[in-house]
């Protein structure tokens, strides 16, 4: 499959642990982006990263989110201290490059909080 | 005012029927158009770009009209199969970064 491949597709985290999500983009595209959509709202804008750099994170919550593009593997986005309100579906997609081509989206993941 | 406003609908039209869809965008910024799908709150798929001269696949057609900061999507002879909620989404910088998305407009096409 070379398309994006997110994992887990679904996880299930107690208050206050940690959640990590996985995102690996498809094959030649070297720019990530990571969007939430909360239940019964549209899709919004966290944060976009190329390898090894946050490009832009004017969508990310100020505290306990963090998201990383390592040189090698999979993009992560990390929630830490996890809180109901976190409970959404998590999209990544990616694309060729910046501006170049659409934005190809994963399955997402949904997080679910207890 | 919402960046991106869509009416949400639901649009419950049977097979057969044409359907219109529309959109305002706040940002007179934004740069670049889109229509996505989404099943079921499934990953977004992308339908068709849009164009300031508008643009036609098949049974869809796609109009912008950037002095009023207005987007549509016609939908001709609707299918079963088209039933799903349409996003319409725009970026707002050349380099087409962050998609901001509309709620969407759910449709129901039914037999």
């Amino acid at each position: 499959n070379a398309g994006v491949m997110q994992n887990p597709r679904h996880l299930v985290r107690r208050r206050g642990q940690e959640a990590r999500l996985r995102c690996s983009p498809m094959k030649g595209h070297s720019h990530v982006y990571w969007y939430r959509q909360l239940p019964e709202e549209g899709l919004k804008f966290m944060v976009y990263l190329q390898k090894e750099n946050i490009i832009d994170e004017s969508g990310m919550p100020k505290e306990r989110f963090s998201a990383e593009f390592p040189k090698e593997g999979p993009s992560i986005l990390r929630i830490q201290q996890v809180v109901r309100g976190d409970s959404a579906a998590y999209f990544c997609a990616s694309s060729l490059g910046q501006g170049e081509g659409p934005q190809h989206f994963g399955d997402g993941t949904r997080l679910s909080i207890l | 005012r919402k960046e991106v406003e869509q009416d949400p609908g639901p649009f419950n039209v049977p097979e057969g029927a044409t359907v219109a869809f529309n959109c305002t965008y706040s940002n007179s910024a934004s740069q670049s158009f889109f229509w996505y799908r989404q099943d079921c709150r499934k990953e977004p798929k992308l339908l068709m770009s849009v164009y300031s001269s508008g643009n036609e696949d098949g049974r869809f057609t796609a109009q912008l009209n950037r002095a009023s900061q207005y987007i549509s999507l016609l939908i001709r002879d609707s299918k079963l199969s088209d039933s799903a909620t349409y996003l319409c989404v725009v970026t707002l910088n050349q380099a087409g970064t962050a998609l901001i998305f509309g709620k969407g407009t759910t449709l129901s096409v039914s037999s």
